[in-house]
């Protein structure tokens, strides 16, 4: 398996512009989480799903922050407007909920630069 | 929600010596505490794990402890090399929230 696909590795664009990020899960994973690195505030959820249903976004800072699963193999994180404070690397990451946790596999990460 | 606290924040070791890390937790229904391995630029990768049934779980030169009753768990790495070096997060999970992560030690192996 290919593992968590993350695009683009990279992203750079300027105050006001609306951002999207990408997730493509591990296939059968039924899981999937997005979050924030940064060095003040560490690894922060924003968001996850389970069978495509959001279940938890109190982490999502504002409401220019917006996620959606439309399939079990891919997600999007979208910014609109972006602002420089979003600057990050941001994760997504999934896993096989049944009942007893599994672990967590990530991806490499979007590092983005709002400027 | 989860609250996770991760001790010391860096911490220089002498290669060989052992490094400890330790963490505490919040909510008291967590029951599944796994540990990851950050290097520069990359993700984060899952060294270890240990569920709330068991009080020590050991994978080679790392060993991970829980105690339930304090509500903290800690990372033992033995015999440190120079490819220990790197950012270590602890994190908690109980019921169905997500992962919730330490703040990150920082290990420095010294030659």
């Amino acid at each position: 398996d290919a593992g968590v696909i993350q695009s683009p590795r990279h992203e750079v664009t300027e105050m006001g512009q609306e951002v999207t990020l990408r997730c493509k899960p591990i296939s059968g994973h039924n899981s999937l989480f997005w979050y924030r690195q940064t060095m003040m505030r560490g690894l922060e959820l924003l968001i996850y799903f389970n069978n495509n249903v959001p279940i938890d976004d109190s982490g999502m800072p504002e409401d220019r922050f917006s996620a959606k699963m439309p399939n079990a193999s891919f997600s999007t994180l979208k910014i609109q407007p972006s602002e420089p404070r979003d600057s990050a690397v941001y994760f997504c990451a999934s896993n096989q909920e049944g009942g007893v946790s599994s672990p967590l596999h990530f991806g490499n990460g979007t590092r983005l630069t709002v400027t | 929600g989860e609250n996770v606290e991760q001790h010391p924040s860096t911490l220089s070791v002498q290669e060989g010596d052992s490094a400890v890390i330790k963490c505490t937790y919040s909510d008291s229904a967590s029951n599944y505490f796994p540990w990851y391995k950050q290097e520069l630029g990359k993700r984060p990768q899952l060294i270890i794990d240990i569920r709330s049934n068991v009080g020590e779980k050991k994978d080679q030169r790392i060993a991970v402890t829980l105690n339930k009753t304090a509500k903290h768990f800690s990372l033992h790495i033995t015999e440190t090399q120079p490819e220990d070096s790197a950012v270590y997060f602890c994190a908690a999970r109980g019921g169905a929230d997500g992962l919730t992560f330490g703040k990150g030690t920082h290990l420095i192996i010294q030659p």
